[in-house]
Parts: structure tokens; sequence; C-alpha cells
């Protein structure tokens, strides 16, 4: 298995709605990482957990909480979110953190925000 | 931060034509990838290519990292190339641990 699975695919919420993005590999990857995507933009780190620990929070807002249950499961949960916060949102997974390891994709969450 | 620059911003081909798409880095490098972002948003990974040159069918990319570049090459292009192409690298000093994108070449490949 050489793919990274998002799950929904698309989301639609309103600001005053909880849920969450799934994100899960079998690649024996001990990295995991959320990026956050604008129409028309690069991809912009969010989130890295190494060996299941959050290791790096890009100044995120607090709104998102990410969580790693395991060394295959990565999560997004969200809370009271604005509309300028719909975006693609993508996982990724590395074999570790450091940096002579190629990142595999998902292929995102498409959220909108109401 | 590491600066990552792409040229063109876009590009349209005729099915069939070849492409050079080029990537410039402000600082060295020690993880480098190039992926193809399709209409759906999946970002497909083409190479992980630090230094030195790779090929696959009709794609091929070579790094001179030394000289702070990358070129991907796509050859006899098709309209399912069609999409934005980013180029990624982590700093080799600095903030490591961040794959840092370039803003992407939007190609169009017309039948």
């Amino acid at each position: 298995d050489t793919e990274v699975t998002q799950t929904p695919k698309h989301l639609v919420m309103g600001m005053t709605n909880k849920k969450s993005l799934k994100c899960e590999q079998h690649m024996g990857h001990r990295a995991m990482y959320w990026y956050k995507q604008k129409a028309k933009k690069p991809p912009e780190l969010m989130f890295v957990y190494s060996y299941e620990k959050l290791s790096i929070n890009e100044s995120v807002p607090s709104r998102f909480s990410p969580e790693c249950p395991n060394s295959s499961l990565l999560n997004l949960h969200l809370h009271a979110l604005q509309p300028e916060d719909s975006a693609l949102y993508l996982c990724a997974s590395s074999q570790q953190s450091g940096a002579n390891y190629g990142y595999t994709f998902g292929s995102g969450t498409r959220l909108t925000v109401v | 931060g590491i600066q990552v620059e792409q040229s063109p911003p876009d590009l349209i081909l005729q099915e069939g034509a070849n492409s050079t798409l080029r990537c410039n880095f402000s600082d060295s490098v020690n993880n480098l990838q190039w992926f193809h972002q399709n209409p759906w948003g999946q970002l497909i990974n083409l190479f992980y290519i630090p230094s030195g040159t790779k090929q696959n069918g009709r794609l091929s990319a070579t790094t001179v990292a030394t000289e702070r570049y990358s070129l991907l090459y796509i050859s006899s292009s098709q309209t399912t190339d069609s999409g934005v192409y980013f180029c990624a690298v982590k700093n080799s000093g600095g903030s490591n641990y961040k794959l840092t994108f370039g803003k992407g070449t939007l190609l169009t490949v017309n039948p």
C-alpha cells in the first residue's frame, strides 16, 4: 500500500459545527503532516507529527486541533471555523521527519465553511 | 526562510510538444521534490531529486544543487499532463523541518 487516504473528500460545515478530517497511511511512515491550500496558492504547512507526537505547529489557530491516535492515523478536529478557513486540506506522510525523505500526499479534503 | 521560484508561471502547449519547467531556490537543499497537482487536487509525487538526474517515462528531472536549480522536462505532452507542477524543497540548514513549495507552473495541454 503506497497511498495516503483522506476522508471525507468534500465537507460543508457551518461556523458552529464540529467536524473531523481523517488521514490514514499503511506505509510504516513515522512522520505525518497537515497542509492547507487556498485556491491558486501553494500548500502551506500547518502541523508536523513525528512518532505520534506533535513536533511543529505553524502558529495555527486553536480552532484547528490535530490528533495522532496511532502511527497510521492522523485526524484534524475542526470547531468554530470561519468562512476564510475554506480550503483544500492535504495530509502527507514521510518515512521520518528528517530532511532526506520524500513525501506522499493524499488527495485532500475540500472544506467549505458557510 | 528559503525562497523557491518557479518559471514560467503559466504554459500552454499543443499535444505532442515538449517543455521545460524551472525551479530556482535561494539556499542549499537536501530534499527536492516535483509534484503534479491534478484538477481534483491530488498532489502526485513525480520525483524525489535533491541532486542528479532521473527519468520516468516521458518525464525527467535534473537538479544541480551547487547552482541551486532544478529542471523538469516533459516530452510528447498529453492532455492528461495538464495541471499545476510544484517544486518543493527542504533547506539544509535553518528551518529544515519544512517542505517549502514554489508557487507552481500551471500547464495546459490542448488537443
